[in-house]
């Protein structure tokens, strides 16, 4: 069936320095991919999506591009600041039923001022 | 524009008994999915609901249950509680034709003792 594997944290990080969480998957054809972001005490929330191979999903300084070859989507930001300290999970939606997320365990971000 | 909301917030249950907990989708959107967050790990989905029915369902027990109402809102049931059912539930809803993007409440933490 089909899996998102995500890096293990937890990740620490100092305010301004580059981030890079990798999240590959597995599935047949091509799912839509997404990541969500869960704060602390909150539900989660959409932080970006991409649906087809080469797409580049961005928000809030966020990036991620669908890899088809590599079956990856790393999760990238610039300069991290202390109010990104969250909960990140990748997901998928299969392709031709885009109707169940399955999630990856979720890595946990802190970042020190 | 209010967004998904949940009731309860928290619940406290002892082993078998039942519980309902209870969601109202965004404004506009007609599909509802379930999910469950054990602590420390990704949302592991349980059912999704569009036009009054369960449309798919993942790999959860004939206990876990839902429906859903005429103005989308819905509800999950589970009967003869576990101490394994502790976790947080969530609920996402859908904007039509969009089943793949989902918005998602704070959830409702259940304890079973």
């Amino acid at each position: 069936g089909d899996s998102v594997t995500q890096m293990e944290g937890p990740v620490t990080l100092s305010e301004e320095a580059f981030l890079t969480i990798n999240c590959t998957y597995t599935a047949t054809g091509y799912p839509s991919l997404f990541w969500y972001v869960q704060y602390p005490g909150e539900g989660l929330q959409l932080l970006l999506k991409a649906t087809k191979a080469d797409d580049k999903g961005s928000n809030k300084g966020f990036e991620a591009t669908y890899r088809k070859e590599t079956t990856s989507f790393h999760l990238e930001k610039g300069s991290v600041q202390v109010s990104d300290s969250a909960v990140y999970f990748c997901a998928l939606t299969p392709s031709g039923s885009a109707r169940q997320l399955t999630f990856g365990s979720g890595t946990q971000l802190t970042v020190l001022p | 524009d209010a967004g998904v909301t949940q009731s309860p917030t928290h619940l406290i249950k002892t082993r078998g008994q039942q519980v309902t907990l209870r969601c109202s989708p965004k404004s506009g959107h007609d599909t509802v999915s379930w999910y469950q967050q054990a602590l420390g790990q990704g949302p592991q989905f349980i059912f999704q609901y569009y036009e009054e029915e369960e449309r798919q369902r993942g790999n959860f027990p004939d206990r876990f249950s839902g429906h859903q109402f005429p103005n989308y809102s819905s509800e999950l049931n589970v009967n003869a509680l576990l101490l394994g059912d502790s976790a947080l539930y969530l609920c996402a809803s859908s904007p039509p034709g969009q089943e793949g993007t989902q918005y998602f409440g704070p959830g409702t933490r259940l304890l079973v003792l």
